[in-house]
């Protein structure tokens, strides 16, 4: 079975302060991993994904996620945060392993605010 | 290009009565998924396709609820009788199965049974 854990309900951050968005992953074999983000009023957004390769993905709107496979975390970070960048964050998992439609395991979102 | 396309944005309705959900899937995927988001549940898989096929659905609440696939590029997903704990937004999405590729969401359906 995959799962994914996102412990912050809800983070706060300063605009133009580093933000992070922790996400820690549970799969039996290489995990497929994705951060999706959701704006009011909207469907969830794909923002990057780690299949293989450099720990470091980077992605749309300047964010970044660091794959750390002995942590089995995939935290979502950017460097600088607007406050264009407050919405609601998914990560989500899907076993490489495993076949049949790219069947994905969200966690349950963190909220991000970012205030002047 | 277009990405996911769903309709009705929004319907109201009253209890008992027959919903019908409508997604239009990227031209060229070939999975395609319903998904249910509630606050008290979060987002919840009801059930998936590959190739027009349902894969699982082990997410679907009850008989009541049901999907098809008629071909690729048109699903349903149909709630009779509604209730009013079926309210939530409803959502598609759609990806191509090789390589790790994305799910791409549509804006999905705001459902209220009075």
């Amino acid at each position: 079975a995959q799962s994914v854990a996102q412990p912050e309900d809800q983070v706060n951050v300063a605009e133009g302060n580093p933000l992070t968005v922790k996400c820690t992953y549970s799969v039996s074999g290489n995990p497929y991993l994705f951060w999706y983000v959701q704006y009011p009023n909207r469907g969830l957004q794909f923002l990057l994904k780690y299949i293989t390769g450099d720990n470091l993905v980077k992605g749309s709107y300047g964010f970044e996620a660091e794959f750390n496979k002995s942590q089995t975390s995939f935290h979502l970070k950017k460097p600088s945060a607007l406050v264009s960048d407050s919405a609601l964050y998914f990560c989500a998992v899907r076993d490489g392993l495993t076949g049949g439609g790219n069947k994905l395991t969200f966690g349950t979102g963190t909220q991000l605010k970012v205030e002047l | 290009d277009a990405g996911v396309i769903q309709s009705p944005r929004h319907e109201v309705t009253e209890m008992g009565q027959e919903v019908t959900l409508r997604c239009k899937p990227i031209s060229g995927h070939n999975s395609l998924f319903w998904y249910r988001q509630t606050m008290m549940r979060g987002l919840e898989l009801l059930i998936y396709f590959n190739n027009n096929v349902p894969i699982d659905d082990s997410g679907m609440p009850e008989d009541r609820f049901s999907a098809k696939m008629p071909n690729a590029s048109f699903s349903t997903l149909k709630i009779q009788p509604s209730e009013p704990r079926d309210s939530a937004v409803y959502f598609c999405a759609s990806s191509f199965d090789r390589g790790g590729q994305p799910q791409h969401f549509g804006d999905g359906t705001r459902l209220s049974i009075l």
